[in-house]
């Protein structure tokens, strides 16, 4: 079974610009969440969505972050305009069952991203 | 506020031997769960090892097992027979329920790097 894919893999960019990450999260898994790894903080949650809807985005740094799910196969994370200090590498992870369920949270490659 | 300790930074371990990756929690909920996750080098993280707080025994996924300690609040991994390959970062993860119940994601600790010495 295919995994957790993310794209890009890797992601250089300009301070000032928008930066898409992509997320195809397993067949049949209908909890989604976003985390960013930076050696200061870890890891953390940004945002989770459940059946494609935001549940929880309290860690959303601020307004210049968003992120969607339009359907149950496909999400997206934006920064607009991105920072330098958004330099991290971006995890989504999905997982089957709702929000008490015990099973494990299975994660993408990451997303390494660096703002110029 | 749920937390998950991890008190080593590093460890070393020579090959073919057994080592313990040491882990606390602190959580008020009866009902938690507690997980690793090991990150190579490459960046990716992968899934050990799973003990929920009602399991009566340790959990075991291969060469890994899980020292569970409900009264002292510990969740060791004990990885046996190291191989080369097991060298990597390892985080303790543990599921958060979140304001109201709602969100059930991980909180994890700071990691520990394990360096497998041949």
């Amino acid at each position: 079974d295919a995994g957790v894919i993310q794209s890009p893999r890797h992601e250089v960019t300009e301070m000032g610009q928008e930066v898409t990450l992509r997320c195809k999260p397993i067949s049949g898994h209908n909890s989604l969440f976003w985390y960013r790894q930076t050696m200061m903080r870890g890891l953390e949650l940004l945002i989770y969505f459940n059946n494609n809807v935001p549940i929880d985005d309290s860690g959303m740094p601020e307004d210049r972050f968003s992120a969607k799910m339009p359907n149950a196969s496909f999400s997206t994370l934006k920064i607009q305009p991105s920072e330098p200090r958004d330099s991290a590498v971006y995890f989504c992870a999905s997982r089957p069952g709702d929000q008490y369920s015990n099973q494990p949270q299975h994660f993408g490659d990451g997303t390494r991203l660096s703002i110029l | 506020a749920q937390k998950i300790t991890q008190t080593q930074p590093g460890m070393f371990v020579q090959e073919k031997e057994a080592v313990t990756l040491d882990c606390t929690y602190d959580t008020s909920d009866q009902s938690y769960g507690l997980f690793w996750y090991k990150q190579p080098s490459s960046g990716e993280m992968i899934f050990l090892i799973y003990q929920g707080s009602y399991d009566e025994q340790n959990a075991t996924e291969g060469r890994y097992s899980l020292n569970f300690q409900k009264a002292r609040k510990s969740a060791n991994l004990v990885i046996s027979a190291s191989q080369l390959g097991d060298s990597a970062m390892y985080f303790c993860a543990m599921r958060d329920r979140g304001f109201g119940g709602a969100t059930n994601k991980l909180i994890f600790g700071t990691g520990t790097l394990l360096a497998v010495q041949p």
